[in-house]
Protein backbone atom coordinates (compact mmCIF):
# COMPACT_ATOMS: atom_id res chain seq x y z
CA UNK A 1 0.00 0.00 0.00
CA UNK A 2 1.30 3.41 -0.43
CA UNK A 3 2.31 5.57 2.50
CA UNK A 4 3.36 9.04 2.66
CA UNK A 5 5.55 10.43 5.91
CA UNK A 6 6.83 13.47 7.02
CA UNK A 7 8.39 13.09 10.24
CA UNK A 8 8.76 16.70 11.37
CA UNK A 9 4.94 17.95 12.55
CA UNK A 10 6.19 21.19 13.53
CA UNK A 11 9.56 23.20 11.90
CA UNK A 12 10.61 26.82 12.86
CA UNK A 13 12.87 28.47 10.59
CA UNK A 14 14.61 31.98 10.80
CA UNK A 15 13.84 34.73 7.87
CA UNK A 16 16.62 34.30 5.51
CA UNK A 17 17.67 30.66 6.75
CA UNK A 18 16.97 27.99 4.39
CA UNK A 19 14.78 25.82 4.58
CA UNK A 20 13.65 21.66 4.32
CA UNK A 21 10.66 20.21 4.85
CA UNK A 22 10.84 16.11 4.70
CA UNK A 23 8.78 13.44 3.07
CA UNK A 24 9.67 9.70 1.80
CA UNK A 25 7.19 7.75 0.46
CA UNK A 26 6.23 3.89 -0.16
CA UNK A 27 4.56 2.99 -3.13
CA UNK A 28 4.98 0.14 -5.42
CA UNK A 29 4.42 1.47 -8.85
CA UNK A 30 5.67 5.03 -10.53
CA UNK A 31 4.25 7.29 -7.92
CA UNK A 32 3.42 11.28 -8.88
CA UNK A 33 4.43 12.91 -5.64
CA UNK A 34 3.24 16.55 -4.94
CA UNK A 35 3.47 19.54 -2.69
CA UNK A 36 0.49 21.01 -0.81
CA UNK A 37 0.46 23.98 1.03
CA UNK A 38 -2.67 25.60 3.10
CA UNK A 39 -1.67 29.18 4.26
CA UNK A 40 -3.89 30.50 7.65
CA UNK A 41 -7.66 30.36 7.32
CA UNK A 42 -7.19 29.26 3.13
CA UNK A 43 -7.97 26.15 1.45
CA UNK A 44 -5.29 23.78 0.40
CA UNK A 45 -3.87 24.43 -2.74
CA UNK A 46 -0.60 22.96 -5.27
CA UNK A 47 2.27 24.25 -4.53
CA UNK A 48 4.39 22.10 -6.75
CA UNK A 49 4.66 18.51 -8.66
CA UNK A 50 7.42 16.49 -9.60
CA UNK A 51 6.56 16.18 -13.13
CA UNK A 52 6.44 19.54 -13.68
CA UNK A 53 10.20 20.71 -12.10
CA UNK A 54 9.16 23.98 -11.50
CA UNK A 55 10.13 26.60 -8.83
CA UNK A 56 7.03 27.78 -7.20
CA UNK A 57 7.70 30.89 -4.72
CA UNK A 58 11.00 29.99 -4.30
CA UNK A 59 10.54 26.33 -3.52
CA UNK A 60 11.88 23.05 -5.66
CA UNK A 61 11.30 19.40 -4.71
CA UNK A 62 13.57 17.02 -6.38
CA UNK A 63 12.23 13.10 -6.70
CA UNK A 64 14.74 10.69 -5.57
CA UNK A 65 13.65 7.34 -6.58
CA UNK A 66 16.50 6.02 -4.69
CA UNK A 67 15.59 7.10 -1.47
CA UNK A 68 12.13 7.37 -1.90
CA UNK A 69 12.16 10.84 -0.62
CA UNK A 70 11.05 14.16 -2.44
CA UNK A 71 11.90 16.55 0.07
CA UNK A 72 10.56 20.13 -0.19
CA UNK A 73 13.43 22.70 -0.24
CA UNK A 74 14.04 26.51 -0.37
CA UNK A 75 17.34 28.35 0.17
CA UNK A 76 16.00 31.58 2.07
CA UNK A 77 12.66 31.27 4.25
CA UNK A 78 10.36 34.22 3.96
CA UNK A 79 7.73 35.15 7.05
CA UNK A 80 5.08 34.69 4.13
CA UNK A 81 6.17 31.02 4.26
CA UNK A 82 4.71 30.52 7.37
CA UNK A 83 1.62 27.76 6.54
CA UNK A 84 0.92 23.97 6.45
CA UNK A 85 2.47 21.53 4.08
CA UNK A 86 1.47 18.55 3.11
CA UNK A 87 3.42 16.12 0.77
CA UNK A 88 1.14 13.62 -0.95
CA UNK A 89 1.31 11.03 -3.72
CA UNK A 90 -0.81 9.81 -6.49
CA UNK A 91 -1.62 6.65 -7.20
CA UNK A 92 -3.99 5.64 -10.38
CA UNK A 93 -7.21 8.05 -11.33
CA UNK A 94 -5.76 10.84 -9.82
CA UNK A 95 -6.66 9.65 -5.91
CA UNK A 96 -4.19 11.58 -3.26
CA UNK A 97 -2.35 10.01 -0.07
CA UNK A 98 -1.49 12.65 1.98
CA UNK A 99 1.40 13.13 4.61
CA UNK A 100 0.24 14.34 7.89
CA UNK A 101 1.83 17.30 7.66
CA UNK A 102 4.39 19.78 8.67
CA UNK A 103 3.36 23.01 9.90
CA UNK A 104 6.11 25.70 9.37
CA UNK A 105 6.55 29.06 11.25
CA UNK A 106 8.99 31.42 9.60
CA UNK A 107 10.69 33.28 12.59
CA UNK A 108 11.25 37.23 11.73
CA UNK B 1 -11.31 33.34 -7.23
CA UNK B 2 -12.30 29.87 -6.06
CA UNK B 3 -12.77 27.28 -8.06
CA UNK B 4 -14.57 25.12 -5.85
CA UNK B 5 -17.63 25.64 -3.04
CA UNK B 6 -18.64 23.76 -0.46
CA UNK B 7 -22.11 24.48 1.82
CA UNK B 8 -22.14 24.73 4.54
CA UNK B 9 -18.91 25.78 5.49
CA UNK B 10 -19.77 24.52 9.18
CA UNK B 11 -22.72 22.56 11.08
CA UNK B 12 -23.53 21.56 13.85
CA UNK B 13 -26.80 18.85 14.52
CA UNK B 14 -27.73 16.29 16.99
CA UNK B 15 -27.10 12.51 17.11
CA UNK B 16 -29.16 10.96 15.14
CA UNK B 17 -29.83 12.97 12.22
CA UNK B 18 -28.89 13.07 8.64
CA UNK B 19 -26.37 16.40 7.41
CA UNK B 20 -25.92 16.90 3.68
CA UNK B 21 -22.78 19.03 2.74
CA UNK B 22 -22.41 20.11 -0.80
CA UNK B 23 -19.33 20.52 -3.36
CA UNK B 24 -19.81 22.96 -6.75
CA UNK B 25 -17.07 23.25 -9.23
CA UNK B 26 -17.89 26.52 -10.11
CA UNK B 27 -15.32 27.20 -12.97
CA UNK B 28 -15.13 24.21 -15.13
CA UNK B 29 -17.86 20.66 -15.64
CA UNK B 30 -16.29 17.93 -12.99
CA UNK B 31 -16.83 14.36 -14.02
CA UNK B 32 -15.14 13.71 -10.61
CA UNK B 33 -14.84 14.64 -7.47
CA UNK B 34 -13.26 13.23 -4.24
CA UNK B 35 -14.55 13.62 -0.65
CA UNK B 36 -12.02 13.18 2.30
CA UNK B 37 -11.79 13.96 5.73
CA UNK B 38 -9.41 15.40 8.56
CA UNK B 39 -9.58 14.85 12.22
CA UNK B 40 -7.94 17.39 14.35
CA UNK B 41 -3.97 17.22 13.36
CA UNK B 42 -4.12 14.60 11.32
CA UNK B 43 -4.02 13.98 7.56
CA UNK B 44 -6.67 14.49 5.21
CA UNK B 45 -7.70 10.86 4.02
CA UNK B 46 -9.42 9.90 0.85
CA UNK B 47 -13.14 8.59 1.32
CA UNK B 48 -14.82 8.56 -1.78
CA UNK B 49 -14.43 9.07 -5.74
CA UNK B 50 -17.51 10.73 -6.87
CA UNK B 51 -18.30 9.74 -10.43
CA UNK B 52 -20.94 11.88 -12.37
CA UNK B 53 -24.04 9.30 -13.35
CA UNK B 54 -22.38 6.73 -11.82
CA UNK B 55 -21.93 5.19 -8.20
CA UNK B 56 -19.59 6.56 -5.99
CA UNK B 57 -16.13 4.85 -5.20
CA UNK B 58 -15.59 4.02 -1.73
CA UNK B 59 -12.11 3.42 -0.24
CA UNK B 60 -11.38 0.82 2.21
CA UNK B 61 -13.13 0.81 5.44
CA UNK B 62 -15.39 3.54 4.60
CA UNK B 63 -19.02 2.70 5.01
CA UNK B 64 -20.88 3.70 1.57
CA UNK B 65 -24.19 3.57 3.40
CA UNK B 66 -23.26 5.54 6.18
CA UNK B 67 -21.84 8.31 3.86
CA UNK B 68 -24.18 8.27 0.78
CA UNK B 69 -22.43 10.45 -2.30
CA UNK B 70 -24.53 11.61 -5.02
CA UNK B 71 -23.05 13.26 -8.36
CA UNK B 72 -25.99 14.43 -9.72
CA UNK B 73 -24.52 16.76 -12.38
CA UNK B 74 -21.19 18.11 -13.95
CA UNK B 75 -21.04 20.79 -11.25
CA UNK B 76 -22.60 19.55 -7.90
CA UNK B 77 -21.39 16.68 -5.79
CA UNK B 78 -23.50 15.48 -2.35
CA UNK B 79 -22.18 13.94 0.69
CA UNK B 80 -24.91 12.86 3.08
CA UNK B 81 -23.56 11.81 6.96
CA UNK B 82 -26.58 9.75 7.90
CA UNK B 83 -27.88 8.96 11.25
CA UNK B 84 -24.95 10.93 12.53
CA UNK B 85 -23.44 10.38 15.64
CA UNK B 86 -20.57 12.06 17.56
CA UNK B 87 -17.62 10.15 16.15
CA UNK B 88 -18.38 11.29 12.83
CA UNK B 89 -17.05 14.89 13.45
CA UNK B 90 -14.84 16.11 11.50
CA UNK B 91 -13.82 18.28 8.93
CA UNK B 92 -14.52 17.39 5.21
CA UNK B 93 -13.39 18.64 2.21
CA UNK B 94 -14.23 17.79 -1.43
CA UNK B 95 -11.67 18.34 -4.52
CA UNK B 96 -12.51 18.67 -7.91
CA UNK B 97 -10.12 17.64 -10.56
CA UNK B 98 -9.64 19.99 -13.70
CA UNK B 99 -8.62 17.20 -16.53
CA UNK B 100 -7.15 20.55 -19.02
CA UNK B 101 -4.84 20.88 -16.24
CA UNK B 102 -4.25 17.65 -14.52
CA UNK B 103 -4.45 19.27 -11.37
CA UNK B 104 -6.79 19.00 -7.74
CA UNK B 105 -8.65 21.56 -6.62
CA UNK B 106 -9.89 21.80 -3.15
CA UNK B 107 -12.88 23.08 -1.46
CA UNK B 108 -13.13 25.11 1.73
CA UNK B 109 -14.10 22.72 3.58
CA UNK B 110 -17.14 21.98 6.15
CA UNK B 111 -16.95 21.11 9.74
CA UNK B 112 -19.02 18.59 11.20
CA UNK B 113 -20.08 18.66 15.08
CA UNK B 114 -22.69 16.13 16.19
CA UNK B 115 -23.31 16.56 19.43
Amino acid sequence: AQRVTQPEKLLSVFKGAPVELKCNYSYSGSPELFWYVQYSRQRLQLLLRHISRESIKGFTADLNKGETSFHLKKPFAQEEDSAMYYCALSYGNEKLTFGTGTRLTIIP
Amino acid sequence: GAVVSQHPSRVICKSGTSVKIECRSLDFQATTMFWYRQFPKQSLMLMATSNEGSKATYEQGVEKDKFLINHASLTLSTLTVTSAHPEDSSFYICSVIRLAQETQYFGPGTRLLVL
